[in-house]
């Protein structure tokens, strides 16, 4: 039972536009609620995070959107650039983390010129 | 580099054998954390450690295990491996819960 869902295996998006990653869960326990960007061969690195008291965060050119009453979540960058291709993972938890992060399975997000 | 190192990079063994992946957390961090990433899958939380003892558990199985020492770098066993096990396993560090958690770059880890 996947809690977390990354419904998009890959998306391509010119440079310059707007890219956004989408991200569903179904756990409603789930408080908190992070962006990782992980490169081939390096472990993820930590974008973006909003807990479920708030709607939006933005930070630069990153910009996450929780929606709690459809369970979801979006992720803006805007706008786009080479280096964040990458692949996204969202990630969420309860309880201040006791249990660890639940994964979606990632989007390819490939920034084309 | 993260300040998460996590040793080896890369591990080629048989099935059946017994490996021990290692990880040094970010200098000030308590916590350890292990993931496993199966092919096309996301990050499972395998099991944390807090200042030696175990914290958390998560979709780890029997045949795995972990510790972590007192100079707090951690281990994480995996014996009777089978070919399911091939897999990236990442380590993170965190000096408080999920709030800011360091990935390590993983070991990849193939079972032929």
């Amino acid at each position: 039972d996947q809690q977390v869902k990354q419904n998009s295996p890959s998306l391509s998006v010119q440079e310059g536009r707007i890219s956004i990653l989408n991200c569903d869960y179904t756990n409603s326990m789930f408080d908190y609620f992070l962006w990782y960007k992980k490169y081939p061969a390096e472990g993820p690195t930590f974008l973006i995070s909003i807990s479920s008291i708030k709607d939006k965060n933005e930070d630069g050119r990153f910009t996450v959107f929780l929606n709690k009453s459809a369970k979801h979540l979006s992720l803006h960058i805007v706008p786009s650039q080479p280096g964040d291709s990458a692949v996204y993972f969202c990630a969420a938890s309860s309880g201040g983390g006791a249990d660890g992060l639940t994964f979606g399975k990632g989007t390819h997000l490939i920034i084309q010129p | 580099d993260s300040g998460v190192t996590q040793t080896p990079k890369h591990l080629i063994t048989a099935t059946g054998q017994r490996v021990t992946l290692r990880c040094s957390p970010r200098s000030g961090d308590l916590s350890v954390y292990w993931y496993q990433q199966s092919l096309d899958q996301g990050l499972q939380f395998l099991i944390q450690y807090y200042n030696g003892e175990e914290r958390a558990k998560g979709n780890i199985l029997e045949r795995f295990s972990a510790q972590q020492f007192p100079d707090l770098h951690s281990e994480l066993n995996l014996s009777s491996l089978e070919l399911g096990d091939s897999a990236l396993y990442f380590c993170a560090s965190s000096s408080g819960g999920v709030y800011g958690y360091t990935f390590g770059s993983g070991t990849r880890l193939t079972v032929v």
